[in-house]
Formats: structure tokens, sequence, C-alpha cells
């Protein structure tokens, strides 16, 4: 099983452009994350969806929108980079919101210059 | 905000040595979650213990959870170098939210 996956693994993006990260789960888990990795600080949550159809904002949502396509499928779109962007994504799955493990894909680097 | 905070933020120890972190949270939390991620790979998960619970244990991997100080501690028996990486804690917090909130980690190098 490829577990999560993520895509583009790295991307460069020029301030104003826009972009979609795109995150695939094939664990039937009802509950999928976004979250951003920053040096020197945690992951801080950006949106999630607690089961198909439905989303929420996290500590970060400010600069990105978020779409459940289907139970598999969770994207995260920017609309308007900016160079505070530049991060690591992440993109997790779960069973169940809150109750327990989360699954992890392998991370998209994206650089705004 | 950070939810979690995590102390040390950097240790070093000698391979065979035991290794502890601790995390200090701020509100009331449904469980918490340790896990490790190796540099520049996702988060693998470790461990979760349930607001009831005070201790668990999984191979060398020891957690403590105090909730009237809250604080828990992860303890890493025996250490090994494939020990070294960062770890995080997690916590769901006890309201309607359900969000999963990291702290910002502890980077253990493990010298061979």
């Amino acid at each position: 099983n490829a577990g999560v996956t993520q895509t583009p693994k790295f991307q460069v993006l020029k301030t104003g452009q826009s972009m979609t990260l795109q995150c695939a789960q094939d664990m039937n888990h009802n509950s999928m994350y976004w979250y951003r990795q920053d040096p020197g600080m945690g992951l801080r949550l950006i949106y999630y969806s607690a089961s198909e159809g439905t989303t929420d904002k996290g500590e970060v949502p400010n600069g990105y929108n978020v779409s459940r396509l289907n139970k598999r499928e969770f994207s995260l779109r920017l609309e308007s980079a900016a160079p505070s962007q530049t991060s690591v994504y992440f993109c997790a799955s779960s069973e169940r919101v809150g109750t327990g493990e989360l699954f992890f894909g392998e991370g998209s680097r994206l650089t705004v210059l | 905000s950070q939810q979690g905070e995590e102390d040390p933020q950097a240790l070093s120890i000698q391979e065979g040595e035991n290794a502890t972190m601790n995390c200090s949270y701020k509100t009331s939390i449904n469980n918490l979650q340790w896990y490790r991620q190796n540099s520049g790979r996702g988060l693998v998960h470790l461990i979760l213990i349930r607001s009831n619970e005070r201790e668990k244990h999984s191979g060398r991997l020891r957690v403590t959870l105090d909730t009237s100080k809250k604080s828990s501690s992860l303890l890493i028996t025996a250490s090994r170098a494939a020990d070294t990486a960062s770890y995080f804690c997690a916590t769901v917090r006890g309201d309607s939210s359900y969000k999963l909130i990291f702290g910002s980690g502890t980077r253990l190098l493990v010298r061979p």
C-alpha cells in the first residue's frame, strides 16, 4: 500500500502565482489534514477534513483553500503565493478525527520567490 | 499558538544511554501522541496515551502522562544511532474541535 501520497514533492513559485498541492490516501480513512512545517517550529495545522464533504480551519488557514474532492483526496490551494508561505507541507490522514494516529505523506517542499 | 512545548530542544547522548524528552501543554486534552521524524521525511506515529492513562510502554519506549501538571515524558531506553531523529508531542484538545496540535520538537542525536 502507498499510504499517503503527495504531489508535487518540490515546487518553486514566484510571488503571486497560484498552485495546488494534491494528496491522496488509500487506507479508507475518514479524516485528512494539511500541516506546514517551518524551521524551528513544529507542524501547524492549516485545514482539516473530519469526513468527506466537510472542511474546517486549523491554526493558520489564511492564504489557503482546501477541497475534499472525495474520500481519498484532499487538495490544498494557494491562490496568490507569498514568500511567507515558503515551507514544507505535509498531508496526513486518520480513521477518525481526534481519536487515533495520523499517517503522514513524505512532504512537499514549496519555495516562493 | 503551539499547544505543546518540548524540552529540551536538542539532546545529544551516547549509544546505549537512555533519552528522556518532556512535553508540556496548555489546555485539557483527549489524548497525547508522540511522533518521530527522520531528516527530510514525514512523521511516524510512535505511541498514543489517553487522558485517563498514566503510563504506556511500547518496545523501548515508555510514555508517562500527568494531567494535573499538563505534562508528558517520552523515555527511549538503550538508545541506538538509528534513534537519531526529531521527536514531537501532539495533543488532541478536549473540546469539540478534535484538532491535533504539535509542539516544536526535540532533536535527538545518538552518537555511535
